[in-house]
């Protein structure tokens, strides 16, 4: 089972660009996360869709927007990247439900902004 | 802050030897999971406790939850060196949760 595949794995962008992180995952989960890790500050949640259609903002969605195209798929867009997002992105999801699963994390997008 | 708070933030111990990590958190909670981190990699997780559980075992791990106290524990017994990652307490209050820095714990062989 691929679980929750994110791309690309690595990216360097220059101040002010754009770009678009993937997150897809096939486990047919209702929920599903974008955090960023940062050395010293744990994982801190950016945004989350509770389910399909909903989006909602978490501690930093500051520079981010989100959309979930589908059940499957849920992407981060920076608009005009800057070199305090430098950091490691995961996307995870989860059931939702209480049947005790957690998250299910992809393995990161390393981003550098110069 | 409804994160966990993990401590130590660092643990280095033998192979064989038990590792005991403890979480703190703030607020109420409906269950709280315990994952692990190889360097490099995504999290994985380990274990969930419900808020009405004081207990939980799972092969080599056993977790414990008090609520009064707002603390969870996580032990491993009878380390190895695979073992060596960093480890996250999560607790959670509604759809999401909130995780800690992290455990880095050291398994020397």
């Amino acid at each position: 089972n691929a679980g929750v595949t994110q791309t690309p794995k690595f990216q360097v962008l220059k101040t002010g660009q754009s770009m678009t992180l993937q997150c897809a995952q096939d486990m047919n989960h209702n929920s599903m996360y974008w955090y960023r890790q940062d050395p010293g500050m744990g994982l801190r949640l950016i945004y989350y869709s509770a389910s399909e259609g909903t989006t909602d903002k978490g501690e930093v969605p500051n520079g981010y927007n989100v959309s979930r195209l589908n059940k499957r798929e849920f992407s981060l867009r920076l608009e005009s990247a800057a070199p305090s997002q430098t950091s490691v992105y995961f996307c995870a999801s989860s059931p939702n439900d209480d049947r005790g699963y957690g998250y299910t994390f992809g393995s990161g997008t390393r981003l550098t902004v110069v | 802050s409804q994160q966990g708070e993990e401590d130590p933030q660092a643990l280095s111990i033998q192979e064989g030897e038990n590792a005991t990590m403890n979480c703190s958190y703030k607020t109420s909670i409906n269950n709280l999971q315990w994952y692990r981190q190889n360097s490099g990699r995504g999290l994985v997780h380990l274990i969930l406790i419900r808020s009405n559980e004081r207990e939980k075992h799972s092969g080599r791990l056993r977790v414990t939850l008090d609520t009064s106290k707002k603390s969870s524990s996580l032990l491993i017994t009878a380390s190895r060196a695979a073992d060596t990652a960093s480890y996250f307490c999560a607790p959670n209050t509604g759809n999401q949760f909130y995780f800690g820095t992290g455990t880095s714990l050291t398994v020397i062989p």
